[in-house]
């Protein structure tokens, strides 16, 4: 049983447009989100984070927005460049629920079009 | 470069064969985490250990072990392997065991096909 679900398995952008990149999760004991990029033969790159006491979280390009009554999260980037291009994992964790650790998504492939 | 290293970054080997991964975590990080990465599925998380101890354990194969010694780094051990074992496996540290601002950084991973 998937906890965090990507629903879109490659997403297309022009670049300078935004890129959104969305997330969902069932498990309700999940409150740290977190948005990893990967490039090909690299591991996943950190991207920006987002606690559940937020619902906005920014920096430089990208904006992490999550709403919680609706178990969903996504991922802003503006404006979109080449080097986007990438697989986006989003990722969750419970931190009062143990040592839950990462639970991750399957990817969203994003493709930034010059 | 996230300060974590991983070897080898290729092994190629036949199936029932035992193969050993090794991890190196960032300089002051107590948690060492790996996970697998099969062709077009997510990082399926295998365990965690923190400070030496094993401190969580996802769907690791009985076949599969760990181990993180006191200078810290971490062994996988895959053992009796199958073609279905060829994968990626990453490695990722971070500073604590669990919580908000605990980002896991991760290695650039080892490529293991088996033959």
């Amino acid at each position: 049983d998937q906890q965090v679900k990507q629903n879109s398995p490659s997403l297309s952008v022009q670049e300078g447009r935004i890129s959104i990149l969305n997330c969902d999760y069932t498990n309700s004991m999940f409150d740290y989100f977190l948005w990893y990029k990967k490039y090909p033969a690299e591991g996943p790159t950190f991207l920006i984070s987002i606690s559940s006491i937020k619902d906005k979280n920014e920096d430089g390009r990208f904006t992490v927005f999550l709403n919680k009554s609706a178990k969903h999260l996504s991922l802003h980037i503006v404006p979109s460049q080449p080097g986007d291009s990438a697989v986006y994992f989003c990722a969750a964790s419970g931190w009062n629920s143990g040592n839950t650790p990462l639970v991750f998504g399957k990817g969203t492939r994003l493709s930034v079009i010059a | 470069d996230s300060g974590v290293t991983q070897t080898p970054k290729h092994l190629i080997t036949a199936t029932g064969q035992r193969v050993t991964l090794r991890c190196s975590p960032r300089s002051g990080d107590l948690s060492v985490y790996w996970y697998q990465q099969s062709l077009d599925q997510g990082l399926q998380f295998l365990i965690q250990y923190y400070n030496g101890e094993e401190r969580a354990k996802g769907n690791i194969l009985e076949r599969f072990s760990a181990q993180q010694f006191p200078d810290l780094h971490s062994e996988l051990n895959l053992s009796s392997l199958e073609l279905g074992d060829s994968a990626l496996y990453f490695c990722a540290s971070s500073p604590r065991t669990s919580g908000t601002l605990n980002e896991q950084f991760f290695g650039p991973g080892t490529r293991l096909t088996v033959l």
